[in-house]
């Protein structure tokens, strides 16, 4: 079966680094997303990853490796609007988005 | 800034009513996704669509139709609601083989069904 995992909940302090890991097993791969969702809102674009290694974009920073079914999502100075859930997708031989549960980031002052 | 648009954003009926809830992109995206996502949970697919005239169901059984007559025009019918149908109903779009297979959501219809 097609599986993605990714903590439930994460807490970091503004200002700080927080890494958000997710690893898959999927039925192919054509790349992985990380979507931003604020609660009670849709889904926003973050990242697309597709070869190995990391892509820097902003404050945000998205790594993959294809070998380990793995990838990151880095979040620098954090700010308390960067509450929210983060959800890890990625692209099956089918074109179709297979979506995590979604990781919930708490921001303390 | 994407483009597309769900009406109503909030639904709030009765037992055994037909609803459609509707779904429009201004993108030309020939892809086009229904998904249903309850309160901190996670998306599940219920309907997608490739082009005019092309409807699949996705992994999540569900007792709605969908259409898709017009490239812009994606919209999800319920012919008997029921409390079970209560959730957030996430409409999306992705653009074709050249371009990032990014999908763009409308806000959403949050459906209560009594």
């Amino acid at each position: 079966g097609q599986n993605i995992d990714q903590p439930t909940e994460m807490t970091a302090t503004e200002g700080a680094i927080v890494q958000i890991n997710c690893t898959y097993q999927t039925s192919g791969f054509n790349g992985l997303f990380w979507y931003q969702q604020h609660a009670g809102e849709a889904p926003t674009f973050l990242s697309y990853n597709v070869l190995d290694g990391l892509e820097e974009k902003g404050r945000f920073s998205s790594f993959l490796s294809r070998s380990k079914g793995y990838s990151y999502l880095l979040l620098k100075e954090l700010q308390m609007k960067d509450s929210a859930s983060y959800l890890c997708a990625v692209l099956d031989s089918n074109y179709q988005l297979i979506w995590g549960a979604g990781t919930k980031l708490i921001i303390k002052p | 800034e994407a483009d597309i648009y769900q009406t109503p954003r909030y639904l709030v009926i009765g037992t055994g009513k037909k609803i459609t809830l509707e779904c429009s992109q201004t993108m030309g995206h020939d892809k086009m996704y229904w998904y249903q996502q309850d309160p901190g949970m996670e998306l599940h697919l219920i309907h997608y669509s490739y082009g005019v005239n092309s409807t699949e169901k996705g992994d999540l059984s569900s007792e709605s139709t969908v259409s898709r007559i017009r490239t812009e025009h994606f919209p999800l019918t319920l012919e008997s609601a029921r409390p079970s149908h209560t959730s957030q109903y996430l409409c999306a779009s992705s653009g074709g083989a050249l371009e990032l297979p990014e999908q763009f959501f409308g806000p959403g219809t949050r459906l209560t069904v009594l």
